[in-house]
């Protein structure tokens, strides 16, 4: 089974910078993810890492040790459309998708 | 692009009752997925299907059947639904094995056992 960890809340100020961390137990190893969620609508994808390492996408940035079992998502220039939860995922050795419990950001002006 | 549709999106059902709800992708997608998402819980596997044909267990299966007939249909059936499965359903598609294997997912359907 899975274990994933990470934060229930953070919050910041629009423009600052927010990085949420996210620990995991696998049975396997084949990917993280990590998905926003806005209130009422359904996850949508942000970033995937496989490898040790940093990926940038514009002001998001996703980090990963695997050796940790570790990774963080990092907010740049945060904006009040920022205010989401952001769900950590790992994908096991039978490529199934297990989330963690997500956390809520919340920016204030 | 449609992508997936789930319906119906929101429902009140008595305990007791059976419910299907309903999930189509025009993605030609391999996979399908669903989920229950819960407050504190995060979102959690019930069943998933890998190909048309083929449907395995999740983390959370007991009450919840699936069927994939085809590609594109993947309902998920409660045969006599009870209070704790209130929650809101979450059907999503990936393309199974290469790539990213992202998964996308329908808009909702939250349901309500009484």
């Amino acid at each position: 089974g899975q274990n994933i960890d990470q934060p229930t809340e953070m919050t910041a100020t629009e423009g600052a910078i927010v990085q949420i961390n996210c620990t995991y137990q696998t049975s396997g190893f084949n990917g993280l993810f990590w998905y926003q969620q806005h209130a009422g609508e359904a996850p949508t994808f942000l970033s995937y890492n496989v490898l040790d390492g940093l990926e940038e996408k514009g002001r998001f940035s996703s980090f990963l040790s695997r050796s940790k079992g570790y990774s963080y998502l990092l907010l740049k220039e945060l904006q009040m459309k920022d205010s989401a939860s952001y769900l950590c995922a790992v994908r096991d050795g039978d490529y199934k998708l297990s989330f963690g419990a997500g956390t809520t950001v919340t920016v204030r002006a | 692009t449609a992508g997936i549709t789930q319906a119906p999106t929101s429902q009140i059902l008595a305990a007791g009752r059976s419910m299907t709800l309903r999930c189509t992708q025009d993605m030609r997608h391999n996979a399908m997925y669903w989920y229950r998402q819960d407050l504190g819980l995060g979102l959690r596997l019930i069943h998933y299907s890998n190909t048309a044909g083929t449907t395995g267990k999740g983390e959370v299966p007991d009450g919840y059947s699936v069927s994939r007939a085809n590609t594109d249909d993947f309902p998920l059936t409660l045969a006599s639904a009870v209070p704790s499965q209130t929650s809101v359903y979450f059907c999503a598609s990936s393309v199974a094995g290469g790539g990213t294997g992202e998964l996308f997912f329908g808009e909702g359907s939250r349901l309500t056992v009484l």
